[in-house]
């Protein structure tokens, strides 16, 4: 079946500080990828996503790029900053709106 | 254009008690999902429904079941309730015409069993 995988956690940056978090997955043929964002308290956001191979999306200065030869989703932004701190899923869709499998999620602390 | 809006937010149950939550779909949407997320870890996929009827189902006991209106809102239902169900119960919908669609999410209800 489909699975989803990130870097376990927690992450603690300084503001301004370069992020990258991995994500892979395991799906046959070519799923959608998504990240979300889980702000405390609050349901997921969907912050960026990318539908087929070397997409690359893009939202609120982060990006990920869909790379099918390894497999990879990694979320990066070259600056973050105290309001970003939140948890980050990484999530996959196949041929079935809706349905989602998402990793474990990665929570991300950015200190001033 | 309201999102998605779920009901109620917080509930306390007592093990073996029933529970209903509720959840309207953002406007336009036909297809509506639940998940659980634990504490600490990813949501889980619970089942879909789409036309009023269940489509999809994730590795959940029968004990967890659910329904769609006509106007696509949805119920959750959860049967015998175990210490082990507490949980976000988050709703998603999403429009069904195209595999790569967005699905959004509801702020969910929080449901602890005691």
């Amino acid at each position: 079946g489909n699975s989803v995988t990130q870097m376990e956690g927690p992450v603690t940056l300084s503001e301004e500080a370069f992020l990258t978090i991995n994500c892979t997955y395991t799906a046959t043929g070519y799923p959608s990828l998504f990240w979300y964002v889980q702000y405390p308290g609050e349901g997921l956001q969907l912050l960026l996503k990318a539908t087929k191979a070397d997409d690359k999306g893009s939202n609120k200065g982060f990006e990920a790029t869909y790379r099918k030869e390894t497999t990879s989703f990694h979320l990066e932004k070259g600056s973050v900053q105290v309001s970003d701190s939140a948890v980050y899923f990484c999530a996959l869709s196949q041929n079935a709106p809706g349905k989602s499998t998402f990793g474990d999620g990665t929570t991300l602390t950015v200190k001033p | 254009d309201a999102g998605v809006t779920q009901s109620p937010t917080h509930l306390i149950k007592t093990r073996g008690q029933q529970v209903t939550l509720r959840c309207s779909p953002k406007s336009g949407h036909d297809t509506v999902s639940w998940y659980q997320q634990a504490l600490g870890q990813g949501p889980q996929f619970i089942f879909q429904y789409y036309e009023e009827e269940e489509r999809q189902r994730g590795n959940f006991p029968d004990r967890f079941s659910g329904h769609q209106f006509p106007n696509y809102s949805s119920e959750l239902n959860v049967n015998a309730l175990l210490l082990g169900d507490s949980a976000l119960y988050l709703c998603a919908s999403s429009r069904s015409d195209r595999a790569g669609n967005t699905i959004y999410f509801g702020e969910g209800s929080w449901l602890t069993v005691v």
